[in-house]
């Protein structure tokens, strides 16, 4: 079975500092892995995927994010904090090529940003 | 491109009382995705449709779930008997091929009173 585990439900930065949200992954077979970002009341948006080309991946908002198989780990992060950049992030996991492509999500990792 | 649409946004319902939240996909995306999202949790998986056939249905969806989408097109979510339990927001989502990017709706608040 595929899961992923972010560490630390809740983030805090100073506006302008590095961003760094963790996420770990278990999976039996080459994983697809994702970042989503949830605004409140709003749905989920991709901020970046891999699937198994480039290991470092850029995405959307200045993010990016390395796969690292020996650590399983699959860590976001932003050189400079923006204010809005406080969301709901959340680190996914989907197992290619399969039948169905469901997207198995992590509890999710609140941050905050400090004026 | 008006993206994935919800509706309605939010719900409010006693409990018994059935309830059904309609979903409607990027146009011409094939697949279509069910997600439910309680407090402090991630979107956890339901069921996704190719065109008009259900391929999956995840064990969190129990008998009182019903989900169509009878031409391919826009789906439904039906919950029958609420239970308080049930509260949630409900995600929907699309793509147009297998493996690709889901665009994810902005999801249907329930509360079961």
């Amino acid at each position: 079975a595929q899961s992923v585990t972010q560490l630390g439900s809740h983030v805090s930065v100073s506006e302008g500092a590095l961003v760094l949200l963790r996420c770990n992954y278990s999976s039996s077979v080459p994983p697809y892995l994702f970042w989503y970002v949830q605004y409140p009341n709003q749905g989920l948006q991709l901020l970046l995927k891999y699937t198994s080309a480039a290991t470092l991946v850029k995405g959307i908002n200045g993010f990016e994010a390395e796969f690292k198989k020996s650590e399983t780990s699959f860590h976001l992060t932003k050189p400079s904090a923006h204010m809005s950049d406080a969301a709901e992030y959340f680190c996914a996991v989907s197992v290619p090529p399969v039948r169905d492509d469901k997207i198995i999500f992590g509890k999710g990792t609140r941050l905050h940003i400090l004026p | 491109d008006t993206g994935v649409s919800q509706d309605p946004r939010h719900k409010i319902t006693k409990r018994g009382q059935n309830v059904t939240f309609r979903c409607d996909p990027i146009s011409e995306h094939n697949r279509l995705y069910w997600y439910r999202q309680t407090l402090g949790q991630g979107p956890e998986f339901l069921t996704y449709f190719q065109n008009e056939a259900q391929l999956e249905k995840s064990r969190l969806l129990s008998d009182r779930f019903s989900a169509e989408r009878p031409k391919g097109s826009f789906s439904t979510l039906e919950i029958q008997r609420t239970e308080q339990g049930d509260s949630a927001m409900y995600l929907c989502a699309s793509s147009l091929l297998q493996g690709n990017e889901q665009y994810f709706g902005p999801g249907t608040r329930l509360t079961v009173t």
